[in-house]
């Protein structure tokens, strides 16, 4: 049973359109985040969610806009697509820690591949 | 500006010799550091953490040791296997106000294991 799941695992578009990928996670995490694995594979922090509420927002382009309906989801849309987007985009979740009771592991999905021609 | 920095891109090593990959960082804050393993189209996945008040912390064949005093981690594995070929991404947490924790990741190091 599948810990953080991302759909779809591959995208591939025309500049200027609107997409979304969306992520679930079936862990009862508090927080989650989007990550972007560029082509320098440097995975790099966009957005984090705790509990709905937003607390990381890295400078990325308005044209990315996360949506948490539930502190299960956070989906990811991202308007007028440009050939820069084309990345990995992963999403994680993980646990507050609470006096270091654990590692307060990251766990990713799988990723998402979009390709923007 | 890159808190956290892999400087080797990528190594090479004998199956049955150690393994030992390495990470630098500039914030003194950082308060956790993980080791993350991954595989081609699939996500990275949590190896070992070690916390930023310890200097060393051992799973099996693979053991993190932290220099503070240098900003420095290292991973090493020990006997590597084939099947430890991958990317190793180095990343350390930052607290929020939130309560909760930035992840910052490095470039990763992609080691392979020659039979």
């Amino acid at each position: 049973d599948t810990a953080v799941s991302q759909t779809p695992k591959y995208l591939v578009t025309q500049m200027g359109n609107d997409k979304s990928i969306k992520c679930e996670q079936n862990l009862g995490h508090d927080t989650m985040y989007w990550y972007k694995q560029d082509s320098k594979k440097f995975l790099k922090i966009m957005f984090s969610y705790n509990n709905k509420e937003l607390i990381i927002n890295e400078t990325v382009p308005n044209r990315f806009s996360p949506k948490s309906p539930d502190k299960a989801h956070l989906n990811l849309h991202i308007n007028s697509l440009e050939l820069g987007d084309s990345a990995v985009y992963f999403c994680a979740s993980s646990q507050r820690l609470y006096g270091g009771a654990n590692t307060g592991e990251l766990f990713f999905g799988e990723g998402s591949r979009l390709t923007v021609l | 500006d890159q808190q956290v920095k892999q400087n080797s891109p990528s190594l090479s090593v004998q199956e049955g010799r150690i393994s030992i990959l390495n990470c630098d960082y500039t914030n003194s804050m950082f308060d956790y550091f993980l080791w993350y393993k991954k595989y081609p189209a699939e996500g990275p996945t949590f190896l070992i953490s070690i916390s930023s008040i310890k200097d060393k912390n051992e799973d099996g064949r693979f053991t993190v040791f932290l220099n503070k005093s240098a900003k420095h981690l290292s991973l090493h594995i020990v006997p590597s296997q084939p099947g430890d070929s991958a990317v190793y991404f180095c990343a350390a947490t930052q607290s929020l106000t939130s309560g909760t924790y930035k992840y910052i990741f490095g470039t990763g190091t992609r080691l392979k294991v020659l039979a």
